[in-house]
């Protein structure tokens, strides 16, 4: 079946710390996203990233997808950071399956 | 340029009431997909409607929910005789016809059953 699995499950970061994220995705997963929800719960995308790198300000993305897995990395972390990341992909239909989730807390 | 939108934010309903959840799609966005997220959890799929059309409902449980996108107004999603374990954040996302893997997601709407 569609498996995607994210680690670690939580972070605990000071402010201005790097941070990897990482999602493993099964063989039948793609069209690979990346949200952040925050604090009060908004999802936000962040990046869609079947396969390649890109970069958004302190934020970037790379999935290799013949390995089955993408990484999330932030830079210089904020407070404002916090919250949940998710990783979430299609596996043949429209819906999207959602890892677990990342819970990223970073402290002043 | 509004997003996708969701009312009521916010709905605590006593246990047998009826729970209804509106979603507008983003302008231009005729694919409407709902999710539903438990306490400390993902989000797990739901349903997937086009105008009129119900495409996907794979994830929605057999009993007392239902979706609906009319052909003019809001997709809803109604929760009949609602339990204490229909607690959640309900999100409604939409997409593009042409790009369906890019979902964009609205606000949620909490609810609360007391």
């Amino acid at each position: 079946g569609i498996q995607v699995e994210q680690s670690p499950p939580d972070l605990i970061l000071q402010e201005g710390a790097n941070s990897t994220l990482r999602c493993n995705f099964s063989d039948s997963v793609n069209n690979l996203q990346w949200f952040h929800q925050n604090p009060w719960g908004q999802l936000i995308n962040l990046f869609y990233i079947p396969s390649g790198t890109k970069q958004n300000g302190r934020l970037s993305a790379t999935t290799v997808a013949t390995e089955r897995y993408s990484l999330l990395y932030i830079s210089s972390s904020q407070t404002t950071d916090s919250g949940v990341y998710f990783c979430a992909g299609q596996g043949g239909s429209e819906k999207l399956v959602f890892g677990k989730g990342t819970k990223l807390t970073v402290n002043p | 340029n509004a997003g996708v939108m969701q009312n009521p934010r916010h709905l605590v309903r006593r246990r047998g009431q009826e729970a209804r959840l509106r979603c507008s799609p983003m302008k231009g966005h005729s694919h409407v997909y709902w999710y539903r997220q438990l306490p400390e959890e993902g989000l797990k799929f739901m349903v997937y409607l086009q105008k009129e059309n119900i495409i996907d409902e794979s994830g929605m449980p057999k009993e007392r929910f239902s979706a609906e996108f009319p052909k003019e107004g809001p997709s809803i999603l109604r929760i009949q005789q609602v339990v204490r374990g229909d607690s959640a954040a309900y999100f409604c996302a939409s997409s593009h016809r042409d790009l369906r893997y890019e979902q964009y997601f609205g606000p949620g709407t909490r609810l609360t059953v007391t």
